[in-house]
């Protein structure tokens, strides 16, 4: 069955340094999400884009962060400068349409930031 | 403000009972209702989506929608302990591409 893929599962890095976080959507979602979870907290949204641009973006996707499709198949959340509250774990999602969209999530990667 | 509102539990049923999970929306206009599973450590699982008023049935999991009431449910019949997790609502608020959750509710299904 196909699935959602991220690497890395674990990414250390120190306060003020960039982090890109990487995804795999399935292969015929055309749909694309960022979301994170701050430890025992609830999932928030961050961002979706769709036809290689953004559709939606949350409060908490400020100019420190950026989505990319660079090729046909990944899909990057990149962090400019982190911040110590930028610590959580991070899901990307894809779903095959907009508005009744079932998402399928990604197994997340844990950022923490030192 | 958009909110999504479930009781965080902790929900305690014993085996083979019925579970009710219960949550609550602020956009009236909300169109797309989603349930997930989350185990501890694990990204979301979809159980179910539901979008018309009324109920929604698969397997063991009935999910009900209220729009009027801005309420949104799901039902576990016959639980099993493998149903112990946290139950996120999802709703997509609007008519963008925007997805919020709720807090979730602890469910654990006692052998």
């Amino acid at each position: 069955e196909p699935e959602v893929t991220q690497t890395p599962s674990h990414q250390v890095t120190q306060m003020g340094q960039e982090v890109i976080l990487r995804c795999v959507p399935i292969s015929n979602h055309l749909y694309f999400y960022w979301y994170r979870q701050i430890l025992g907290q609830k999932v928030e949204f961050l961002v979706s884009f769709y036809n290689n641009e953004i559709s939606e973006k949350s409060e908490i996707f400020d100019d420190q962060f950026s989505v990319e499709r660079p090729d046909g198949s990944n899909f990057t959340l990149k962090i400019r400068s982190t911040k110590l509250e930028d610590s959580a774990m991070y899901f990307c999602a894809s779903g095959t349409e907009a508005q009744h969209n079932e998402q399928f999530f990604g197994p997340g990667t844990r950022l923490t930031v030192l | 403000q958009k909110e999504v509102e479930q009781n965080s539990g902790p929900l305690s049923v014993p085996e083979g009972a019925i579970a009710s999970l219960n949550c609550t929306y602020s956009d009236r206009g909300s169109q797309s209702f989603f349930w997930y599973r989350q185990y501890s450590g694990k990204s979301p699982e979809l159980i179910m989506s539901i979008y018309s008023n009324g109920d929604k049935e698969d397997g063991r999991f009935t999910a009900q929608l209220n729009k009027a009431s801005q309420y949104v449910s799901l039902l576990i019949r016959d639980s099993q302990p493998s149903d112990s997790a946290t139950y996120l609502c999802a709703v997509n608020m609007f008519t963008g591409n925007q997805f919020y959750f709720g807090t979730g509710t602890s469910l654990t299904v006692i052998p």
